[in-house]
């Protein structure tokens, strides 16, 4: 089975905090994604990667950066934390392989800013 | 206006129900729709794929896609307590990610 692994289940960070999250993919997939999930808006998508080292803005890449150095694994880094980050943080991966590159879901990690 | 629309809900529905959930959409160019199911407090996972316009059966869970209408739809038959969760429409064209839709709740009654 795929799995997706997002570092965290619940964070609480301050204000102005520098916040890593961290995902890891164990089946080799080209794409990973983040998204965010908030009540009545759905999934929006922050940003993705194709391959190492590259990046594409998703819909809401404002107060976000991302890192992969590594096939397996994807970052989201929020600069500098602010209240309306509070939110659920999705990650996902996908191959490039055939038609159907359904996309393949971490639990999720809660981050609370305060 | 949002690419893709669904009712949030929540729809409460009573065991044995058939249950219908609907997205439209506006994008011409979106040819693959998915619908995932998401139980609370977990990531959403995938309950059925189709490619362009037509109907897939999986068990008790059809998915209808008409693209003339731009508008999809799942069935769900003989509705469970096990079947309450978020369902989201999800679909794709020429990028690598998903556009999602907002979710539908649905509750089935025991």
């Amino acid at each position: 089975d795929v799995k997706v692994t997002q570092s965290s289940r619940y964070l609480v960070k301050r204000t102005g905090e520098k916040v890593f999250l961290e995902c890891v993919q164990d089946m080799d997939h080209e794409n990973m994604f983040w998204y965010r999930q908030d009540p009545g808006l759905g999934l929006r998508l922050i940003y993705f990667s194709y391959d190492v080292k590259m990046k594409e803005k998703g819909d809401i890449p404002e107060g976000y950066s991302v890192s992969r150095e590594k096939k397996e694994r994807f970052s989201l880094i929020l600069e500098s934390a602010s209240t309306n980050q509070t939110s659920m943080y999705l990650c996902a991966s996908s191959p490039n392989r055939g038609k159907n590159t359904e996309a393949f879901f971490g639990q999720g990690t809660r981050l609370t800013v305060v | 206006q949002k690419e893709v629309e669904q009712d949030p809900g929540p729809l409460s529905v009573p065991e044995g129900a058939i249950v219908s959930l609907n997205c439209t959409y506006s994008n011409s160019a979106f040819q693959y729709f998915m619908w995932y199911r998401q139980y609370s407090r977990k990531g959403p996972e995938l309950l059925m794929y189709t490619y362009s316009s037509g109907n897939k059966e999986d068990g008790r869970f059809t998915a209808q896609v008409d693209k003339s209408s731009k508008y999809i739809s799942l069935f769900i038959r003989d509705s469970q307590p096990s079947d309450s969760a978020t369902y989201l429409c999800a679909m794709r064209g020429g990028r690598r990610a998903l556009t999602f839709g907002s979710g539908t709740r649905l509750q089935v009654q025991p």
